[in-house]
């Protein structure tokens, strides 16, 4: 089954900043790739996913890199806030998010300095 | 609001017990799942229900069982509870291509 990898499992950055967490995945089939964001006491919301027919994604200061031949896949936040303290996890999926389920990174616990 | 809603939010409970925590989406989704959230933060799917019909049953103890009523809901029923089921459960759904909504999370303490 598939296997992903996460790092750092804690990160702390100074505010306004930028934030880089890499993620490894073992199932060269899987072809959807989802950013969670959790804080505490909620659940995770997902913040930015990418497809395995595409090499980069941004949104406003997230974006997410693919690299199908290494197996890797990175989040970075830029310009970091306060309110991006949290936890993030990335996840693999084979049929694209659909019924098989995702498989989860161990997480990564963001810390913005102020 | 369109959401993925689960109940109770804590449950605190005696070793032995049988407990149900239900969840429900409103986003017309195809697909639901319960994942377990244990005190490391990892989460770990146990099942996914898609039709009525159970597509993953992840090594999970049959002391735990998900029921589907319909479409919109999946509840997950847990027999004879143990000390290491304490955890946080999440419900979510999905439909599609379209990435995971999760519920709010139950917290599950068995003492």
């Amino acid at each position: 089954g598939e296997n992903v990898e996460q790092h750092p499992s804690t990160l702390s950055v100074q505010e306004g900043d930028s934030a880089v967490i890499k993620c490894t995945y073992s199932d060269s089939a899987s072809n959807y790739f989802p950013w969670y964001k959790q804080e505490l006491g909620k659940g995770p919301q997902l913040i930015i996913d990418i497809r395995s027919n595409v090499g980069e994604k941004k949104d406003q200061r997230i974006a997410v890199t693919l690299n199908k031949t290494a197996k890797h896949f990175s989040l970075h936040i830029t310009e970091t806030q306060p309110e991006d303290s949290a936890v993030y996890f990335c996840a693999a999926s084979y049929s694209g998010g659909g019924a098989d389920g995702l498989t989860f990174g161990k997480g990564t616990h963001l810390i913005i300095q102020p | 609001d369109t959401a993925v809603s689960q109940t109770p939010k804590y449950l605190v409970t005696q070793m032995g017990n049988d407990k149900s925590i239900k969840c429900e989406q409103n986003l017309g989704h195809d697909t639901m799942y319960w994942y377990k959230q244990d005190s490391k933060k990892f989460l770990k799917i146990m099942f996914s229900y898609n039709n009525k019909e159970l597509i993953i049953n992840e090594t999970v103890p049959n002391r735990f069982s998900p029921k589907s009523p319909d479409k919109a809901h999946l509840n997950l029923h847990i027999n004879s509870l143990e000390l290491g089921d304490s955890a946080v459960y999440f419900c979510a759904s999905s439909q599609g291509l379209k990435g995971y909504t999760f519920g709010s999370g139950t917290r599950l303490t068995v003492v």
